[in-house]
């Protein structure tokens, strides 16, 4: 099947510091990637679309200055968390559209996020 | 905007015995409904789908249906085993044109031995 990759796997970080995790597929393109946030025991919430080569559609409630993405090519996008707070903490998954469809999602394996 | 219900939140069986977890959904467009399964600190996998022309659809133990009229769709694990225990989520889209997928808030499955 097809792998998507994310990278760091965990990170721990300071309060008011920047944290970049990069969502790669590995053996497809990619033209729209999705980046969710998933709380412990709790169902995973869209934060926003990310579209290669142009600007990424956030959900609502999302703070797109907070949370910056950027899909530079179609196998790699990244998700920049700026001035990461305590209450950023989270588990956050990425997934790719291989075909398009709307339909079969790959996901990444997450990266686990702690602000101290 | 789409919006996924999903019932019960936490579901223990014993082994053998089976499991079911229903989704209702809200779009009449939404046409495709995913099934991940997800293991504690690990990536969601898709386990079955099915599609709004499709009344049933089946794989080994698995078995997923939908009501595209009530709009509810539902997950079927027969003779389960303890490895089956893990988070399982359904989901729903439109499909097509990089449409965003809705996922329900999560069935936690416990197959007790």
């Amino acid at each position: 099947g097809a792998v998507v990759s994310q990278h760091p796997s965990w990170v721990i970080c300071k309060s008011g510091t920047s944290v970049k995790i990069e969502c790669r597929s590995l053996d497809f393109q990619a033209t729209t990637m999705f980046w969710y946030r998933q709380f412990p025991k709790q169902s995973l919430m869209l934060m926003a679309t990310s579209n290669e080569g142009s600007k990424a559609t956030y959900e609502q409630g999302v703070e797109k200055d907070k949370f910056l993405i950027n899909h530079a090519s179609l196998t790699l996008s990244t998700l920049t968390v700026t001035s990461a707070h305590p209450e950023d903490s989270s588990f956050y998954i990425c997934s790719a559209d291989r075909t398009g469809s709307g339909e079969t999602q790959y996901f990444g394996p997450g990266t686990r996020l702690l602000v101290l | 905007g789409e919006n996924v219900e999903q019932h019960p939140s936490t579901l223990s069986v014993q082994e053998g015995d089976s499991a079911v977890i229903k989704c209702t959904y809200s779009d009449s467009a939404s046409n495709y409904f995913p099934w991940y399964k997800q293991e504690l600190g690990k990536r969601p996998q898709l386990i079955i789908d099915i599609r709004s022309n499709v009344g049933e659809k089946k794989d080994q133990r698995i078995a997923v249906t939908l009501n595209k009229t009530a709009k509810h769709f539902s997950l079927h694990i027969t003779e389960t085993q303890p490895e089956d225990s893990a988070v399982y989520f359904c989901a729903a889209t439109r499909g097509g044109g990089y449409q965003k997928v809705t996922f329900g808030t999560g069935t936690k499955l416990q197959v007790i031995p």
